[in-house]
């Protein structure tokens, strides 16, 4: 069974900082890897996409690295803002012994940025 | 870009009613959708997956009979929470399926149950 584990749970940084946010599966058999940004009462925002053939995407200031083997991926976040202050989730797509996909959904970062 | 509406964004109800929540994509077609829910502090899980035309396949220990899952055309599907009891109180998130790697979200409901 495909587990996500997100850490730390929360972080609290300086305006500026640059930071990075951890992730792992502990079942490789991916088809990629997604990391979205959660506001409250909010839905999802999908941020980065990585196939399970990469190993790394960019996108403005957020950079995401995807190392399938060792079932780890990191989402770094350069000159953070008060805006980048959000819940930050890391999700896998699988497939289920049945046969059907499934996305599959870490706890989650709270990031706070403080100005 | 591609837009997908839920709807309620928050809902309050009774013990023992039966709450509706709308999920539209709405400039494309979908084929499947799926629905999460969310309790505080856990991660987001997956409920079930709509495909249009077909039943909906639940993940194990969700209630196939408590939470209704419709996807009556490629634009619309809709979960019924039957029957709700205050453990049902949960954010619900729907997404809709672009192609093979594409998923859009809705914004969320919020159901409070009391």
């Amino acid at each position: 069974k495909q587990e996500v584990t997100q850490i730390p749970a929360a972080l609290s940084v300086p305006e500026g900082e640059n930071l990075v946010l951890n992730c792992s599966f502990t079942d490789s058999a991916i088809y990629n890897l997604q990391w979205f940004r959660q506001d409250p009462g909010k839905g999802l925002t999908s941020l980065l996409l990585i196939q399970s053939s990469q190993r790394e995407q960019t996108s403005g200031r957020l950079n995401a690295s995807l190392d399938k083997s060792s079932g780890r991926s990191t989402l770094y976040i350069a000159a953070s803002q008060p805006g980048d202050s959000a819940t930050y989730l890391c999700a896998v797509r699988t497939i289920t012994q049945g046969g059907s996909e499934k996305l599959v959904f870490g706890k989650g970062t709270k990031l706070t940025v403080n100005p | 870009g591609a837009v997908v509406s839920q709807h309620p964004s928050r809902v309050i109800c009774k013990s023992g009613t039966s709450v509706k929540i709308e999920c539209r994509s709405l400039d494309f077609q979908a084929t499947t959708m799926f629905w999460y829910r969310q309790f505080p502090k856990q991660s987001l899980m997956l409920m079930a997956t709509s495909n249009e035309g077909s039943k909906a396949t639940y993940e194990q220990g969700v209630e196939k009979d408590k939470f209704l899952i419709n996807h009556a055309s490629l634009t619309l599907s809709t979960l019924t929470v039957t029957s709700a009891h205050p453990e049902d109180s949960s954010f619900y998130i729907c997404s809709a399926a672009r192609g093979a790697n594409v998923l859009t979200f809705g914004a969320g409901s919020r159901l409070t149950v009391l």
